[in-house]
Order: structure tokens, then C-alpha cells, then sequence
């Protein structure tokens, strides 16, 4: 079945970039999500990727899609406080009903 | 426009006591989920419709029952509450390409 796989812990000072990395097992999964979690709230859909695409870049998050090493990647550019939080990345498999499969969520902390 | 809307946010259940908690979502989706979530698990998904009157059983459904009677409702029973139910659950409808998230349920069982 699939397996989505995150490191759980990531600390970076203010200003520095955060890259948040995540592996994921199904090459077919048709879109992957990064979503964004902050203390005692839902979640929050950072961006998103199609599988045929590369990298998309959305103001200061990059996304890097890596389908033969079935790796994904998401860079924060100049971090801040404000974007302490967990994140969460997910694939969404062809014709699963739009299910998505999470990773364990890497608890991003940003350091003064 | 509330979105996705959870009620409670917060509960305390004695084990072997019921309960239902209840998403409502005002976007005319079709697909609702309802998920789990543990620490260092990320979310697990329980249960998830994809139409009114509909219902299908997900990664972790044990112990859960679902209603799926109207469609803007999506209702998570516990039938008799176990300590390991104790979870954050959250539930979720999708448009097309995204899936919009409540605020989540807070729920202990002791």
C-alpha cells in the first residue's frame, strides 16, 4: 500500500530557508499536497503539485518533484516565526475517491 | 461562507459511552471524509463518502459508524468509546482539487 514518509523534527534560524523533505511510494499518485497545521487548527492547504510537473514556486514556497526517486520537497524562503507549525505532505492515487495519504507531518520550529 | 464546520470541538467520554460527532460543510461537495489523527501518524482516514446516501470504509474503520443523510452532513458515530478513540479527529470535504479541512474535535476517552 502506500507509505508516505517525513522526517518529524526541523529547526532553522529566522531569515534561513527551511526545506522539508518527503518520500512517498505509490508513482502513480496523480497530485501531492503540502498542508500546513498550527497549534490546536485544522489544516491548511499550502500548494499542491500534478505529477507532471517539476517544481512550482508560489511567492516564498518552492516545490520540487522528484517521480523517480518518488521525492518531494518544500522550501520556505526567508522563514519566519509566523511559519512555525507542522506540515504535512500527501499523495492523492488515481481513483481512490480523492484519498489522500499523509505523512507523520514534520514539526517545523524557527528560531529568533 | 463557513466552510467546514465540526461540532464539538472538544469532548470527554467515559469508555463505553456513545457518542456522534457532526461535520457540516457548505460548498456542495459531493466527497467528505473523516479522519484521525495521532501523534507522529499524521491522519489517518476512519471513514469517507462520496455522495449523499453514501458511505465507504477507510484505513482505520473499527469501532466507527458513519450517516451520510444529507449532503451538506457527515456524521461520526462512536458507538461504545474506547480509550483508544482517544484522538484529534477532523474532517474534510473536497472541491475538485482540494480538500478543505474543519477545525477539528478534541476528544478524550477515559
Amino acid at each position: 500500500g502506500e507509505d508516505v514518509e517525513q522526517s518529524l523534527f526541523l529547526s532553522v534560524r529566522e531569515g534561513d530557508s527551511s526545506v522539508i523533505n518527503c518520500t512517498y511510494t505509490d508513482s502513480s499518485s496523480t497530485y501531492l499536497y503540502w498542508y500546513k497545521q498550527e497549534p490546536g487548527a485544522g489544516l491548511q492547504l499550502l500548494t499542491y503539485i500534478f505529477s507532471n510537473m517539476d517544481m512550482k514556486q508560489d511567492q516564498r514556497l518552492t516545490v520540487l518533484l522528484n517521480k523517480k526517486d518518488k521525492h518531494l520537497s518544500l522550501r520556505i524562503a526567508d522563514t519566519q516565526t509566523g511559519d512555525s507549525a507542522i506540515y504535512f505532505c500527501a499523495e492523492r492515487p488515481p481513483g481512490s475517491a480523492r484519498q489522500l495519504t499523509f505523512g507523520s507531518g514534520t514539526q517545523l520550529t524557527v528560531l529568533p | 461562507n463557513a466552510g467546514v464546520t465540526q461540532t464539538p470541538k472538544f469532548r470527554v467520554l467515559k469508555t463505553g459511552q456513545s457518542m456522534t460527532l457532526l461535520c457540516a460543510q457548505d460548498m456542495n461537495h459531493e466527497y467528505m471524509y473523516w479522519y484521525r489523527q495521532d501523534p507522529g501518524m499524521g491522519l489517518r482516514l476512519i471513514h469517507y463518502s462520496v455522495g449523499e446516501g453514501t458511505t465507504a470504509k477507510g484505513e482505520v474503520p473499527d469501532g466507527y459508524n458513519v450517516s451520510r443523510l444529507k449532503k451538506q452532513n457527515f456524521l461520526l458515530g462512536l458507538e461504545s468509546a474506547a480509550p483508544s478513540q482517544t484522538s484529534v479527529y477532523f474532517c474534510a470535504s473536497w472541491s475538485p482539487t482540494e480538500a478543505f479541512f474543519g477545525q477539528g474535535t478534541r476528544l478524550t476517552v477515559v
